[in-house]
């Protein structure tokens, strides 16, 4: 079975600081997609990311980066220049595709906490 | 513009009642999902729908049902069945944009039974 986990429930950045939240998934399939949500105060989950499998390059969206680690199962999502606007909950999130039918399993999340 | 709504933000009600929570989309999307939050657990799978008049259990399907009649709505009843149903509630549909698979998200409904 796919499975998710994110091993930090919590994290603690400085404003304009960089911080990196772990992931790691378990799967037997090749090909798959990798997102990283972010979910605010106001509970909207927001895509952050994502990475195809098939891509060996790092995905990137402005201050968002990733380190995906297909051989160890890790996808991890490095904020850069952290901004107060940044603190929420962050989850992994794994896109199964089996018979026919899609779906995305998430970890637990990470709380982000951004000092100023 | 398109998305996803969810309606009501809030719902309260006494245990026992059956209640239904709303989901529309105008994404176009063949695809939609229920989640339920709880703290601590991230995003857990009620039901999905891949097409109209077609949907399967979730990982936590037990003391809800869903109904796809339409592709632009998905509601979810939960059932006096449900023995903790206080959660908070997300709604999702699924499509590529721009050729790039992307799930999509609703606002959320927070129920509250007391």
């Amino acid at each position: 079975a796919q499975t998710v986990t994110q091993s930090q429930p919590e994290m603690s950045v400085q404003e304009a600081e960089t911080v990196t939240l772990s992931c790691t998934y378990d799967t037997s399939e090749s090909d798959y997609y990798l997102f990283w949500y972010k979910q605010p105060p106001s509970r909207q989950m927001i895509l952050v990311i994502r990475q195809e499998a098939y891509k060996q390059q790092n995905a990137t969206e402005n201050r968002f980066s990733v380190n995906f680690q297909k051989a160890a199962k890790s996808f991890s999502l490095k904020i850069s220049d952290s901004q107060l606007g940044d603190a929420a909950m962050y989850f992994c999130a794994y896109r199964r595709y089996q018979g026919g039918s899609e779906k995305l399993v998430f970890g637990k999340g990470t709380k982000l906490t951004v000092n100023p | 513009d398109g998305g996803i709504t969810q309606s009501p933000k809030y719902l309260f009600r006494k245990e026992g009642q059956n209640v239904t929570l709303s989901c529309e989309q105008n994404l176009n999307h063949d695809a939609m999902y229920w989640y339920r939050q709880d703290p601590g657990q991230g995003l857990r799978l009620i039901y999905y729908s891949q097409i109209v008049n077609d949907f399967q259990k979730g990982d936590i399907a037990e003391g809800y049902s869903v109904s796809r009649e339409k592709k632009e709505s998905f509601p979810l009843t939960v059932t006096s069945a449900q023995k903790n149903p206080t959660a908070f509630y997300l709604c999702a549909s699924s499509g590529d944009r721009d050729g790039r698979y992307e799930q999509y998200f609703g606002p959320g409904t927070r129920l509250t039974v007391t």
